[in-house]
């Protein structure tokens, strides 16, 4: 596609409950990465995908989150039991390759989740 | 642990005043700098970027510059526009494969 889409764009849900997010990248993009960004915050980083298999998770806050891109392109981040304080912008970019690279980052427009 | 910093953290000015935002960081080991622009309720749009090896790049009214051994950058903007109003977000590349963002400058633009 012509750039990073991002669904839903608005995600209201209640505590307790377990939530999707999905992120399509730019077609061809190897590398995939998943940012929350609370408000006035930058984005900060919590997972990144190179093809199919997750080569760095260490921003995933505990094991609440996790997150899948199992044919190498479409990625969804999962949430289980959400608490209020999971409530961000999570936000999707890809780019070309990754290690080593200078390809820039492509972003898409973000999913507000709120947990009420 | 590397800190990204941006100075101010707001700014409001007449249209066609031009501008510099301040970026620092603590360590020098990066791979490479960017600067993104974010709309209210938007995604992050990628402005620049500047590989290590560089010393600046630019694109029509935007320059951005990158000291690494002193841990900085700056964003100029010349005859700055109401439609450059947005929050302006800077981020580094360490030898690894995440970037690491700074707070951004929120910048407002008024006619």
């Amino acid at each position: 596609g012509a750039g990073v889409s991002q669904t839903p764009s608005n995600k209201v849900t209640e505590k307790g409950k377990y939530v999707e997010l999905r992120c399509d990248p730019i077609s061809g993009h190897t590398a995939l990465y998943w940012y929350r960004q609370s408000l006035g915050q930058g984005p900060e980083f919590l997972i990144y995908f190179q093809g199919t298999g997750a080569a760095d998770d260490s921003g995933l806050p505990n094991d609440r989150f996790f997150a899948v891109r199992p044919e190498g392109s479409v990625s969804t981040l999962k949430i289980q039991r959400t608490e209020r304080g999971d409530s961000a912008v999570y936000l999707c970019a890809s780019s070309r390759l990754a290690r080593a690279d200078n390809s820039p980052l492509h972003f898409g427009n973000g999913t507000r989740l709120t947990v009420t | 642990k590397q800190e990204v910093t941006q100075i101010p953290a707001a700014l409001s000015v007449p249209e066609g005043e031009n501008l510099v935002l301040n970026c620092s960081f603590t360590d020098s080991a990066i791979y490479n700098l960017q600067w993104f622009r974010q709309d209210p309720g938007k995604g992050l749009t990628s402005l620049l970027l500047i590989q290590s090896s560089q010393r600046e790049q630019t694109s029509g009214r935007l320059n951005a510059s990158l000291d690494k051994s002193s841990g900085r950058s700056t964003l100029y903007i010349a005859a700055s526009q109401p439609g450059d109003s947005a929050t302006y977000l800077c981020a580094v590349r360490p030898n690894t494969d995440k970037l690491i963002f700074g707070t951004g400058t929120r910048l407002q633009v008024f006619p």
